[in-house]
């Protein structure tokens, strides 16, 4: 199936641990991304990636670190997790810029007790 | 002001009806135009994607852009129980990097 997979789907864990979310597409596209959505289901992006590339990074604690080790793999590592950071992590990839549209993963339930 | 607002609802209708979902924003330089399908604990979908002003219909789907007004609607007709999940729109201009901002959602029940 031609999709964007992250792993893992849940994530408990205590505050002040280090976690890693893994997000893998195979559709061929060149842009890969991170959102954030809250309690509210309102989604705010993070990271942005071009080809291995870093093109946006919003205001996001810089405990927060992105890697992309090739243009298909887009992971997020989290250091000293905080009660804020629990929500739903989305990756997403698109063809270059993402105005035909995004194509996203399930999802990662980070629930930081 | 937020750049896109969308009313979260819940939006409740009966089977069959037509339902009208809208965003407005106030960026000018927006010019792609999209609207996504959540259902519960899964990602977005892609539904629909409009570029600049126009109407485009896709089987019971039509996306209306109205970049004068700066308003964006979708219309579902003969809506089914199977509709029923949340309605994000998303636009993007081309200039900022090409970032995709996010309506905050409506929330849409069709009952049977």
């Amino acid at each position: 199936d031609t999709a964007v997979s992250q792993t893992p789907k849940y994530l408990v864990t205590q505050m002040g641990n280090d976690k890693s979310i893994k997000c893998e597409q195979n559709l061929g596209h060149d842009t890969m991304y991170w959102y954030k959505q809250d309690s509210k289901k309102f989604l705010k992006i993070m990271f942005s990636y071009n080809n291995k590339e870093l093109i946006i990074n919003e205001t996001v604690p810089n405990r927060f670190s992105p890697k992309s080790p090739d243009k298909a793999h887009l992971n997020l590592h989290i250091n000293s997790l905080e009660l804020g950071d629990s929500a739903v992590y989305f990756c997403a990839s698109s063809q270059l810029t993402g105005d035909y549209g995004y194509t996203f993963g399930s999802g990662t339930r980070l629930t930081v007790v | 002001q937020k750049e896109v607002e969308q009313d979260p609802g819940p939006l409740s209708v009966p089977e069959g009806a037509i339902v009208s979902l809208n965003c407005t924003y106030s960026n000018s330089a927006f010019q792609y135009f999209m609207w996504y399908r959540q259902y519960s604990r899964k990602g977005p979908e892609l539904l629909m994607y409009t570029y600049s002003s126009g109407n485009k219909e896709d089987g019971r789907f039509t996306a209306q852009v109205d970049k004068s007004s700066k308003y964006i609607s979708l219309f579902i007709r003969d809506s089914q129980p199977s509709d029923s999940a949340t309605y994000l729109c998303a636009m993007t201009s081309n200039t900022g990097g090409f970032k995709t901002i996010f309506g905050a959602g409506t929330r849409l029940f069709v009952k049977a």
